[in-house]
Formats: C-alpha cells, structure tokens, sequence
C-alpha cells in the first residue's frame, strides 16, 4: 500500500503570496497517478489538478501542479482569498485503489 | 453536466447498518465510476472503494472496509448505494460520492463530480 505524507500540515500566508505544498509517496507511483484536491470549510471537495500536472476545468493558471515519482507539489502562484482552504493529493493504482494524504491547510 | 444528489442525513444506533445513495442526474451513469470517499469530523478525507458499471458493476474497496462496505448500483434509476455494517462510533462522518472520469487525452482518472455529503451519526 502507498502511503502519502503531506507537507507542511499548516501554511500561514497572506493573499498574495505564493504557496509551496508538498506531498509525497512512500514508492514511486506508476505513471504520475496522483490528483490535487481543495476542500474549502464547510463544502466538498474539489478537483484542481490530475495526472500531476494537468489542470482540471475551470482551475485558475495559479495553480500548477509538478513532480513525478515519489515527490509533487502544488504551486498557489498568488493567493485570493478564496484559496484559504485545505488541500489533499490522492494516488490510486492501475486497479482504481485510491488512497488521500492527510491534508494541508492554508491558513491567513 | 453530471450532478450528484445525496441522501439525507442519517442517525444511526452501534452496531446497525446505513445505506447511502448518490442519484447522477445529467450525464451517462454507465460510462463512469462512482467512489465513496467519508471525512470524519475535523478529519481528512478516507476512500472507502468504487464501483464500475460500465464494467458489470466490479467493485473495489479499501482493506480496512472491506468486510463491512458494500457498493451497488443501479443503471436504471442512475444510482449508486454505498452500505456500511456493524457501525461504531467512529463511522460518524460525512460521507461523498464522488464521479471518477477517465480523461481520454492524458489517460489519467480523478474525482471530477462530488456530492454534497450525507452525515451520518452513529450514537445509542
């Protein structure tokens, strides 16, 4: 089983900024199987970037998604407001099993 | 495009079961997976397994679920249903669906439609 660590567990920053979260794999996934996703308070989950680096639609250019292998990050180029929020990657396998990493909260 | 419409909120006495259902309304259910995907309160999110109609409904769950989640669905009310037995208080959560798409372009799959939740609380 592939385990994913996120890093940090809290970002403090100001609208702005730039964002820097990690997340990585406890063995190199196949092919770049891993997902981004924001989670705002209160609300579902949405999907920014998969397969790494592929925005999803209607993502803003802020976001960008790099790394292979074992490490990736999500890049918040400048944060809106709206961007206060957590964050989780996901991998999954070539049989669908997926799997979250704890999170990473953004904080003002 | 597709949206998700969850089951109302649920209390739940230890050790019965609940049966969550995800309605897809505007879209082809068949050509895509649904994933269950729970978040305890203040937690992260956990996926709990999947199941595929396109490919005769296969299913797959995630170990520590699998001897008490079960996910159905039904092509033709458009349907998912995720079950979970034996409950404890430690089920209480909010619990997604969620549509898996394979994005034809890049080959990859991600969690592109979400439902809103449905709480479940499990207390006696």
């Amino acid at each position: 089983e592939i385990v994913l660590t996120q890093s940090p567990g809290t970002l403090s920053l100001s609208p702005g900024e730039r964002a820097t979260l990690s997340c990585r794999a406890s063995r190199s996934l196949s092919s770049n199987y891993l997902a981004w996703y924001q989670q705002r308070a209160g609300q579902a989950p949405r999907l920014l970037i998969f397969g790494a680096s592929s925005r999803a639609t209607g993502i803003p250019d802020r976001f960008t998604g790099s790394g292979s292998g074992t490490d990736f990050t999500l890049t918040i180029s400048r944060l809106e407001p709206e961007d206060f929020a957590v964050y989780y990657c996901q991998q999954y396998d070539t049989s669908l099993l997926f799997s979250f990493g704890p999170g990473t909260r953004v904080d003002i | 495009q597709m949206q998700l419409v969850q089951s109302g909120a649920e209390v739940k006495k230890p050790g019965s079961s609940v049966k969550v259902s995800c309605k897809a309304s505007g879209g082809t259910f068949g050509s895509y997976a649904i994933s269950w995907v729970r978040q305890a309160p203040g937690q992260g999110l956990e996926w709990m397994g999947g199941i595929i109609p396109i490919l005769g409904g296969t299913t797959n769950y995630a170990e520590r679920f699998q001897d008490r989640v079960t996910i159905t669905a039904d092509e033709s009310t458009t349907t998912a249903y995720m079950e979970l037995s034996s409950l404890r208080g430690d089920d209480t959560a909010v619990y997604y669906c969620a549509r898996v798409s394979y994005d034809i372009l890049t080959g990859y799959y991600s969690m592109d439609v979400w439902g809103r939740g449905t709480t479940v609380t499990v207390s006696s």
